[in-house]
């Protein structure tokens, strides 16, 4: 078992506040990927990082992929009510299999 | 597209019946999976297949089987329900990249 610890599991903060999810691992990954799950629906892709170092913007997301490709991390400006949901990141390992981290409820208050 | 298709949504089970969720795919990926999410622990790999005719267990494949006679089809089967299978079933497939899920299905065992 490949283990992802994210932190931190809850965060609620208000409207327009900055904030960082962690996902951890001690195994390295081929890639690394991070979804975004709505109550009663699976999770969705929001991006997937491959490069040691790499960071990639999707508008007032960032996500960065650590240089030995055992960690990353989600960064959200300005959040907004319609960031909330659970944030879940998935590295690819044996198998071309994915793990995933533990979740990170974000919940944003207007 | 219909993507990935779960049937049941939900579903009650008494301790030692039998069931089978459905999983079809419209996209002609290869590989398929099946995961449990539970709270506080993510989504674990329960089985998954690299394509028609190909199987192999996960990290938590105890209670449960699974066959692979199409692309389209990965049904997962409870030979024996027990209360720790209570849990939301979620079924994805994959090519290059990103895994599609579906709707996800509730079990209840009591």
């Amino acid at each position: 078992t490949q283990l992802l610890e994210q932190s931190p599991q809850f965060l609620s903060i208000q409207e327009g506040e900055n904030l960082t999810v962690y996902c951890n691992s001690s195994s390295v990954f081929s890639s690394l990927q991070w979804y975004r799950q709505e109550p009663g629906e699976g999770p969705v892709l929001l991006v997937t990082v491959v490069t040691g170092g790499e960071v990639k913007k999707l508008k007032r997301l960032t996500f960065q992929f650590g240089d030995a490709r055992k960690d990353s991390s989600l960064h959200i400006t300005a959040a907004q009510p319609g960031d909330t949901g659970l944030y879940l990141c998935a590295g690819e390992g044996g198998a071309n299999n994915l793990f995933f981290g533990t979740g990170t409820r974000l919940t944003v208050i207007p | 597209n219909a993507g990935v298709t779960q049937t049941p949504k939900f579903q009650v089970l008494k301790t030692g019946q039998s069931m089978t969720l459905q999983c079809a795919q419209d996209m002609n990926h290869e590989y398929m999976s099946w995961y449990r999410q539970d709270p506080g622990m993510g989504l674990r790999l329960i089985h998954y297949s690299v394509g028609a005719g190909i199987t192999d267990q996960g990290e938590v494949p105890n209670g449960y089987n699974v066959s692979r006679s199409t692309t389209e089809d990965f049904p997962l089967r409870l030979l024996s329900a027990a209360p720790s299978q209570t849990s939301v079933y979620f079924c994805a497939s994959r090519r290059q990249g990103s895994a599609f899920f579906g709707q996800g299905t509730r079990l209840t065992v009591v």
